[in-house]
């Protein structure tokens, strides 16, 4: 079974400013994905960036970019000129790959973002 | 496109009581997902579904159950309603199962707001 653990229930940023949320995960498997999703007033989890384990470079989306460490099993996401509409929910999601696999996504417990004015 | 719907948006059960959840997904998309998320905590997979069949379970009580249709829509019941079944209810669909996670990602919906009394 897999593990994901967000350490870090909440946190807060100056609008323009950055800031890096902590995730970590446990597994045994060698293939695999994560994903970080924010899930903002709405309720609706949107996809914000992923990272296949076999890849060694970091993925980067615009403003969003992680750093994988898979030896230490820590998987953070910088967001850089944080933005008010980036207040939300971030989730850090596991998910085994394989052919004919369930989607199934495990995820952690959550980090609340705040974006300060 | 219209995203993946979920019906009711709320819902309002007293214990013991059976419910249905309603989710239709995004045209095209042939795997349909369901998660449970409890209050302050992250969304725990409870079914997949791909072309009518269960691709995965996660670790719910039979009370719940769910089946998908032929125009891949899906519905989650729950049976003999619990205090603790109150949470927010996510379904996602993606394309199907045989293809990448990062070729196919997950799509949610808004959610069904469930809450037991």
């Amino acid at each position: 079974a897999q593990t994901v653990t967000q350490s870090q229930p909440e946190m807060s940023v100056q609008e323009a400013e950055t800031v890096t949320l902590s995730c970590t995960y446990d597994t045994s498997e060698n293939n695999y994905y994560l994903f970080w999703y924010k899930q903002p007033p709405s309720r609706q989890m949107i996809l914000v960036i992923r990272q296949e384990a076999y890849k060694q470079q970091n993925a980067t989306e615009n403003r969003f970019s992680v750093n994988f460490q898979k030896a230490a099993k820590s998987f953070s996401l910088k967001i850089s000129d944080s933005q008010l509409g980036d207040t939300a929910m971030y989730f850090c999601a596991f998910m085994k790959r394989g052919r004919g696999s369930a989607r199934q996504l495990t995820f952690g417990s959550g980090t609340q973002l705040t974006v300060l004015p | 496109d219209a995203g993946v719907t979920q019906s009711p948006t709320h819902l309002i059960k007293t214990r013991g009581q059976q419910v249905t959840l309603r989710c239709s997904p995004i045209s095209g998309h042939k795997s349909v997902s369901w998660y449970q998320q409890v209050l302050g905590q992250g969304p725990q997979f409870i079914f997949q579904y791909y072309e009518k069949e269960e691709r995965g379970r996660g670790n719910f009580p039979d009370r719940f159950s769910a089946r998908q249709f032929p125009n891949y829509s899906s519905e989650l019941n729950v049976n003999a309603l619990l205090l603790g079944d109150s949470a927010l209810y996510l379904c996602a669909s993606s394309r199907g199962i045989d293809r990448s996670a990062v070729n196919s990602p997950l799509h949610f919906g808004n959610g069904t707001r469930l809450t037991v009394t």
